[in-house]
């Protein structure tokens, strides 16, 4: 099974609001990821984790917050959002971080209003 | 550092007509190689990947693709496409012997199938 599993599908939010978007894999893959990725264009790596650890951070704005509860578990917490950052956010995973296939979720649509 | 080129931004076929899919890379050292599909309002989902052995690498949904180090090219193909192969295309690459899981995507390509 190389499913990884995404919450909300949709989410509309107002530039005042917090949220959250839920990621989540049974595979025992030790490295997580968040994209972003607007229309017809390639994902924008934002984040890994690795072993539950942050290894990279591509310079994302604090208004998104990334957090890793434990192996199995992503999360990416959202406050004070742009329209602009409206996008599909997709999480993948993996099982190392290095010289992995790496197995994305559905996504989770995003709209800032 | 690795970049790849999708050559084609979109691609219009008829339904049952073979297509071919081009992919270049470079990188200065060597890498594993990846196609993901992504068709409307969906995520990624792989459709086959090179990391070593035959270069004719063979995926789901009657894809293949060919790894051709000479030509640092990795093009995906399909003898007989469907109305279904409808979706956007995504070649990437990944470094062997880097220190870094970053995958480094190209453009997309949109399949366009008619029918």
């Amino acid at each position: 099974d190389t499913e990884v599993t995404q919450t909300p599908k949709h989410l509309v939010m107002g530039m005042t609001n917090k949220k959250s978007l839920k990621c989540e894999q049974h595979m025992g893959h030790r490295a997580m990821y968040w994209y972003k990725q607007k229309a017809k264009k390639p994902p924008e790596l934002m984040f890994v984790y690795s072993y539950e650890k942050l290894s990279i951070n591509e310079s994302v704005p604090s208004r998104f917050s990334p957090e890793c509860p434990n192996s199995s578990l992503l999360n990416l917490h959202l406050h004070a959002l742009q329209p602009e950052d409206s996008a599909l956010y997709l999480c993948a995973s993996s099982p190392r971080e290095y010289q992995e296939t790496q197995y994305f979720g559905p996504g989770t649509r995003l709209l800032v209003l | 550092a690795q970049s790849v080129t999708q050559l084609d931004s979109q691609v219009p076929v008829f339904e049952e007509a073979p297509v071919e899919l081009r992919c270049n890379y470079s990188s200065s050292v060597s890498v594993y190689l990846f196609w993901y599909v992504q068709y409307p309002n969906q995520g990624l989902q792989l459709l086959l990947k090179y990391l070593s052995g035959s270069t004719l690498v063979k995926g789901i949904n009657g894809f293949e693709a060919e790894f051709n180090k000479s030509q640092t090219s990795f093009h995906l193909r399909k003898p007989s496409v469907h109305i279904s192969d409808t979706a956007e295309y995504f070649c990437a690459v990944t470094s062997i012997s880097g220190n870094t899981g970053k995958l480094i995507f190209g453009q997309g390509t949109t399949l366009q199938v008619k029918p």
